[in-house]
């Protein structure tokens, strides 16, 4: 199993411009998330999916959205980029609703200037 | 929504030390809190978590306890090594998959 991979690992990107953040799990997980990592201020939720077809807002979704049309794959679409979204973003996934554990991929670094 | 504090920002210790972070949750019904490690530059990883009809679980050197009426659960590693340098961070979550997460503790371990 890959796990949970994202593409592309690096991104820089102009204000305005739009672009989309790939998340993939090979792991048959029910749950996806979306999370943003700024320094000192640990890992905050964007979206959530508890299944395919089945999405919702979490801490700070301004400026995203996210569709999950599979049980695989959680594309993170940001809609007309800002510098205040340069951070690290990290998908994550988990089984279902007794297995809590969420695995995390690996990362994408974005810039936004 | 639920708000975790997570103390101290950063700690150093001396190889073979003990090392302690503190947390505390605002949200009386979360009953899950994981610990993840996030060395530079790569992917926060689980190392312990507890739920919250457990009051203390321990992995070799590893350890967490938890404080259900004051709200608050820590994490303890003995014998500290070189590795376990890394930030790490608590969580929280009502069991609905949803993690808060604190600010993190960056921990450095002087041989």
């Amino acid at each position: 199993n890959a796990g949970v991979t994202q593409t592309p690992k690096f991104q820089v990107l102009k204000t305005g411009q739009s672009m989309t953040l790939q998340c993939a799990q090979d792991m048959n997980h029910e749950y996806m998330s979306w999370y943003r990592q700024d320094p000192g201020m640990g890992l905050r939720l964007i979206h959530y999916s508890v299944g395919a077809g089945i999405t919702d807002q979490g801490e700070v979704p301004n400026g995203y959205n996210v569709s999950r049309s599979t049980t695989e794959d959680f594309p993170l679409r940001l809609l007309s980029a800002a510098p205040s979204q340069t951070s690290v973003y990290f998908c994550a996934s988990s089984r279902d609703r007794a297995n809590y554990e969420q695995y995390f991929g690996p990362g994408t670094r974005l810039t936004v200037t | 929504g639920e708000n975790v504090e997570q103390h101290p920002s950063t700690l150093s210790v001396q190889e073979g030390d003990s090392a302690v972070i503190k947390c505390t949750y605002s949200d009386s019904a979360s009953n899950y809190f994981p610990w993840y490690k996030q060395e530079l530059g790569k992917r926060p990883q689980l190392i312990i978590d507890i739920r919250s009809n457990v009051g203390e679980k321990k992995d070799q050197r590893i350890a967490v306890t938890l404080n259900k009426t004051a709200k608050h659960f820590s994490l303890h590693i003995t014998e500290t090594q070189p590795e376990d340098s890394a930030v790490y961070f608590c969580a929280a979550s009502r069991g609905d998959y949803k993690l808060s997460f604190g600010a993190g503790t960056t921990v450095t371990v002087r041989a």
